[in-house]
């Protein structure tokens, strides 16, 4: 079965350093997404990708983050200098379908742990 | 905007016992409902969705939800709870199958 799958699973990382984090979307998907859950809190939308654009992005996702497509299969996002408060477990997510077709279904993967210190 | 309450962060139960998680949603079109479990340092896993479609849905591990338009509300009920319940359970909303919105979520402990 077609999985979303990330890397790494944790990374932990000195406060002020670059990290990249790392989605193999299902490959027939058209529609990618990153979120973030802090430890204890409710799954946050950072950030949907369609078309090698953003099409939506949250007041968390600010100067700091990015997200690319480099290659047709990745889809990474990067926090360019961390913080202490970036630290959460970051699911990527991907979907198949658009606005008049389908039935929306998010595929997550399993997340992978960043924590800052 | 759409958004999701989850009434009850927190529920526990004894295993045999009825389980009932409540979602509550408040959506400008017609919504697409979900909801995902979170099993302890795992990833979101899809428990059932509706879309459009008949009204009790039924999902995985003996899992159903009724959506009723009439109370914004989207309930998720198990007849008879196993201790592999025990998660965190997440209701979603979607327009149109995008600008997901996730509910807080709701921890369930079964009890023995």
């Amino acid at each position: 079965e077609p999985e979303v799958t990330q890397t790494p699973s944790h990374q932990v990382t000195q406060m002020g350093q670059e990290v990249i984090l790392r989605c193999v979307p299902i490959s027939n998907h058209l529609y990618f997404y990153w979120y973030r859950q802090i430890l204890g809190q409710k799954v946050e939308f950072l950030v949907s990708f369609y078309n090698n654009e953003i099409s939506e992005k949250s007041e968390i996702f600010d100067d700091q983050f990015s997200v690319e497509r480099p290659d047709g299969s990745n889809f990474t996002l990067k926090i360019r200098s961390t913080k202490l408060e970036d630290s959460a477990m970051y699911f990527c997510a991907s979907s198949a379908q658009g606005q008049t077709s389908g039935t929306g279904e998010l595929f997550f993967g399993e997340g992978s742990r960043l924590t800052v210190l | 905007a759409q958004s999701v309450t989850q009434l009850g962060s927190h529920v526990s139960v004894s295993e045999g016992a009825l389980v009932l998680l409540r979602c509550n949603y408040s959506s400008s079109v017609p919504p697409y409902l979900f909801w995902y479990v979170q099993y302890p340092n795992q990833g979101l896993q899809l428990l059932l969705k509706y879309t459009s479609a008949a009204t009790l849905v039924k999902g995985i591990n003996g899992f159903e939800a009724e959506f009723k338009k009439s109370e914004t509300s989207f309930h998720l009920t198990k007849p008879s709870a196993h201790m592999s319940d025990a998660a965190e359970y997440f209701c979603a909303v979607s327009e149109h199958g995008q600008n997901f919105v996730f509910g807080p979520g709701t921890r369930l402990s079964v009890l023995p």
